[in-house]
């Protein structure tokens, strides 16, 4: 079954720190994976995308790394501000009759406290 | 900047009526997506559409819910009758299907629907 798990549900940090966001998947077969920012009451925006053959990629201050051995994804998030507060939701696509099906993982709620 | 334009923004209505939810995609993008997002499922896929014609609609309840694309600059989704289980935040995201697949979709702000 094609699923994309993250961790954790929530998180709470102080503005200024650092945090990593993770994402497990079993999605099959793997195009490509994205992480998107939600902010409360807006659609969900891509910040970064990954695919098989990249392990790093880099936003400004958001970092993503990709083990496709392992089906595992992270988002780091560097220097945390006040406008980081989100859901970040990690998107897995996989290619199904010659389109790109995306499966949603849950998200994790961030919150930064000032 | 070209925008996912979703209408009405909010509705409020009654167990029983009859709810369209329409969204205007981005000119030029050739696949539409309907979801549907709630605190305890997240982002659920209720239908695809690829040039117009719908791919896959498995994750609608076929007997209340209906999604068409009437022509490529509209979609829209139809609940007939309303269920309370149907309250959520139903979003349309648009984007570049096959030949593009590092395109990203492109969602809108999403309907807020509370059946009371």
């Amino acid at each position: 079954k094609n699923q994309v798990e993250q961790s954790p549900q929530s998180l709470i940090i102080l503005e200024g720190k650092n945090c990593t966001l993770q994402c497990n998947y079993t999605v099959s077969p793997f195009s490509n994976l994205r992480w998107y920012k939600q902010d409360t009451g807006r659609g969900p925006v891509s910040l970064t995308i990954m695919t098989f053959s990249e392990n790093t990629k880099s936003n400004g201050r958001y970092t993503a790394t990709l083990d496709a051995d392992t089906k595992q994804s992270s988002l780091h998030i560097t220097a945390s501000q006040l406008s980081d507060s989100a859901s970040y939701i990690c998107v897995v696509s996989r290619i199904s009759g010659g389109s790109y099906i995306p499966t949603f993982g849950r998200g994790t709620s961030l919150i930064v406290h000032p | 900047d070209a925008r996912v334009t979703q209408t009405p923004r909010h509705k409020v209505t009654e167990m029983g009526q009859e709810v369209t939810m329409r969204c205007q995609p981005i000119l030029g993008h050739n696949t539409v997506f309907w979801y549907r997002q709630t605190m305890m499922q997240g982002l659920e896929l209720l239908a695809y559409f690829r040039n117009r014609a719908p791919l896959d609609d498995s994750g609608m309840p076929k007997d209340r819910f209906s999604a068409e694309m009437p022509d490529a600059t509209l979609a829209t989704l139809k609940i007939q009758p309303s269920e309370p289980r149907d309250s959520a935040v139903y979003f349309c995201a648009s984007g570049l299907g096959q030949g593009a697949k590092n395109s990203p979709l492109h969602f809108g702000n999403g309907t807020r629907l509370t059946v009371t």
